[in-house]
């Protein structure tokens, strides 16, 4: 049973377009939601997270929305460059939790 | 510098034999994981380790064991190797276990034939 799922499987946007990632859950204990962000080769880096008390989190292009009540959220990436192509994994967990539970990602190509 | 390690970057085994994931952190991290990822599947967890004491195992089989020899050391030892088994093991940690931020490694690719 997949805890989180995201979609689209994959996105490509133009340079300077704003690429919108979806994510859902199912465990209302799940409070932490970090994304990641992974190029072919390397492992999974964290590159913005929200915790459930908030609805908003922005990080310069990059914008986490947040619904506790329909158990969504969405990553925006805003003036997507080329250098944004990979693929990211929404990821849940209850505060204080020992195991991050991924999404199986969406992966972004940015054509310039 | 990457601050996590891990060796051999890829790896070819055939069925049946036994093989060792190497990972170390030079992050002064508490906590360590190990996480699998196949394709079209998410990362999973498989285990974590805080002061080289198990703290979760999330993996069924008996025969993926790790290994912490020292507090940056979590080595992950895999028996009687399967094709299924053929993935990309990644090595993470963070400050503690109750601290959700994860440091990934860059993976060992394991294919077994």
């Amino acid at each position: 049973q997949q805890q989180v799922r995201q979609s689209p499987q994959s996105l490509t946007v133009w340079e300077g377009e704003t690429a919108i990632l979806n994510c859902s859950y199912e465990n209302s204990a799940f409070d932490y939601f970090p994304w990641y962000q992974q190029f072919p080769g390397e492992g999974p880096a964290l590159l913005i997270s929200i915790l459930s008390v908030s609805d908003k989190k922005e990080d310069g292009r990059f914008t986490i929305f947040f619904n506790k009540r329909e158990k969504k959220l969405s990553l925006h990436i805003a003036d997507s460059q080329p250098g944004d192509s990979a693929t990211y994994f929404c990821a849940a967990t209850p505060q204080g939790g020992r195991a991050l539970i991924f999404g199986t990602g969406t992966t972004v190509s940015v054509s310039p | 510098d990457p601050k996590i390690i891990q060796k051999p970057k890829y790896l070819v085994a055939v069925t049946g034999s036994e093989k060792i994931l190497i990972c170390e952190q030079y992050l002064g991290h508490n906590a360590m994981y190990w996480y699998r990822q196949s394709a079209k599947k998410p990362l999973e967890f498989m285990f974590s380790y805080s002061y080289q004491k198990l703290m979760d195992n999330q993996t069924a089989s008996s025969r993926f064991q790790p290994q912490s020899s020292k507090k940056n050391h979590l080595d992950l030892q895999i028996t009687a190797l399967k094709p299924d088994d053929s993935a990309t093991y990644f090595c993470a940690s963070s400050h503690s276990t109750s601290q959700n931020t994860l440091y990934f490694g860059a993976g060992t690719r394991l294919s077994v034939l």
